[in-house]
Formats: structure tokens, C-alpha cells, sequence
């Protein structure tokens, strides 16, 4: 079974910017969620998609946005970048009513670099 | 707002030792979740806990969580070189939500 895949692997912008990150969940999961591991600020969830609907979102500005797609899945917009989004993006896939829990599988995750 | 804190941060450990990496947490929660990260890499899921006395054991690491305490903890047993990694717990508040993590316990295992 694949499991998340996200492009691209890495991704160069300028400040002012906007950047794209994809993410392909693992077959049969229908939410997505978006994670953002900034150097000393750890692991802080930024979105959480699932049936093409936003369900939540962390403490990130509106210039962090994205949208999901009739297959599950995602995009992850950043708009006007700066020097401070740099930072590993991960993107993590779970199926909500497929167990009592919700445990989430990650991908590789997209590095964004924002000089 | 949920807080969740690990500790140590940093442990630095002699192989054939054993050590122990605490995670509290600040609200009530009856979903925890232990994540590996090697560097450059991405989580990879540990354990997934459920209710309170919850023990899992995957080779030389066991996982434990109290819900009264709001507690878990990572045991790690006469450790060896493979597990240098980060290692993370993480909180799911109402079991949709996005994970609410620790900061990471970065620990390295010497010869």
C-alpha cells in the first residue's frame, strides 16, 4: 500500500512569493492534515481538510490556505512568503471513521526555503 | 489551549542503558500517539494509546499512559545505536482534530 506522497520534495521562494505544496493521501483516507516543523517552534498543526471541506485550522494567518480534491487530495497555499515560513511542511493522511482513533500517517514532507 | 511537554528535551545515553521520556499534558485527552523522526525525515508512528493504563511494547521501547496523571511515557531498555532519533508524543484532543506535539526529545545513543 503507498503510503502520503507530497511534491515537491524541496522548494526555493523569495519573499512576497507564493508557493504551492501537493499532497496525495494514502488510498481510502479522507482527511488530510497539514503540519508545519519550523526550526524552534516544533511541530504545529496548520490545517486539517476532509470530504473537499475545511474542518480546522491552527493559529496561522489567512495567507496559509489550501483546499482539497474530489480524490482527497491537497494543496497547500502560502501567499506573500516570508523569510520566516521556512520550514519543513508535512502533510499527514488519516481515515476518521475507519477506527476508534485517528491515527495519522505522514508523509515525506516538503522543504520550503524562503531567502 | 492544550499544552503538551516532553522532557528531557536532549538525552545523550551509553548504549546497554536504559532511560525513560516523560510527556505531560494540560486537558483531559484519552488519545496519545508516540512518533519517531530521524533526521531530514519524516514521522514515523510508534504507538498509538487509548485509554488509561494503556502499555504497548515494540522491541526494546514500552509506552505508557496515565489519564488521571495526564502522563505518558517512552521506556526505552538496554539501548542501542538504531534508536537515535527524535522522539515525539503527540495529543488528540477530540479525536478529528490536528495533533497537538511536544517539542521532541532529540536523544543520541553512543557505543
Amino acid at each position: 500500500e503507498a503510503g502520503v506522497t507530497q511534491s515537491p520534495t524541496h522548494l526555493i521562494k523569495t519573499r512576497g512569493q507564493q508557493a504551492t505544496l501537493r499532497c496525495s493521501p494514502i488510498s481510502g483516507h479522507t482527511s488530510v492534515y497539514w503540519y508545519q516543523q519550523a526550526l524552534g517552534l516544533g511541530l504545529q498543526f496548520l490545517l486539517w481538510y476532509d470530504e473537499g471541506e475545511e474542518r480546522n485550522r491552527g493559529n496561522f494567518p489567512p495567507r496559509f490556505s489550501g483546499r482539497q480534491f474530489p480524490n482527497y487530495s491537497s494543496e497547500l497555499n502560502v501567499n506573500a512568503l516570508e523569510l520566516e515560513d521556512s520550514a519543513l511542511y508535512l502533510c499527514a493522511s488519516s481515515h476518521p471513521w475507519e477506527s476508534s482513533y485517528n491515527e495519522q500517517f505522514f508523509g515525506p514532507g516538503t522543504r520550503l526555503t524562503v531567502l | 489551549e492544550l499544552k503538551v511537554e516532553q522532557n528531557p528535551l536532549f538525552l545523550s545515553m551509553q548504549e546497554g542503558k536504559n532511560y525513560t521520556i516523560y510527556c505531560n499534558y494540560s486537558t483531559t485527552s484519552d488519545r496519545l500517539y508516540w512518533y519517531r523522526q530521524d533526521p531530514g525525515k519524516s514521522l514515523e508512528s510508534l504507538f498509538v494509546l487509548l485509554s488509561n493504563g494503556a502499555v504497548k511494547q515494540e522491541g526494546r521501547l514500552m509506552a505508557s499512559l496515565d489519564t488521571k496523571a495526564r502522563l505518558s511515557t517512552l521506556h526505552i531498555t538496554a539501548a542501542v545505536h538504531d534508536l537515535s532519533a527524535t522522539y515525539f508524543c503527540a495529543v488528540d484532543m477530540s479525536g478529528s482534530d490536528g495533533l497537538t506535539f511536544g517539542k521532541g526529545t532529540h536523544l543520541i545513543i553512543q557505543p
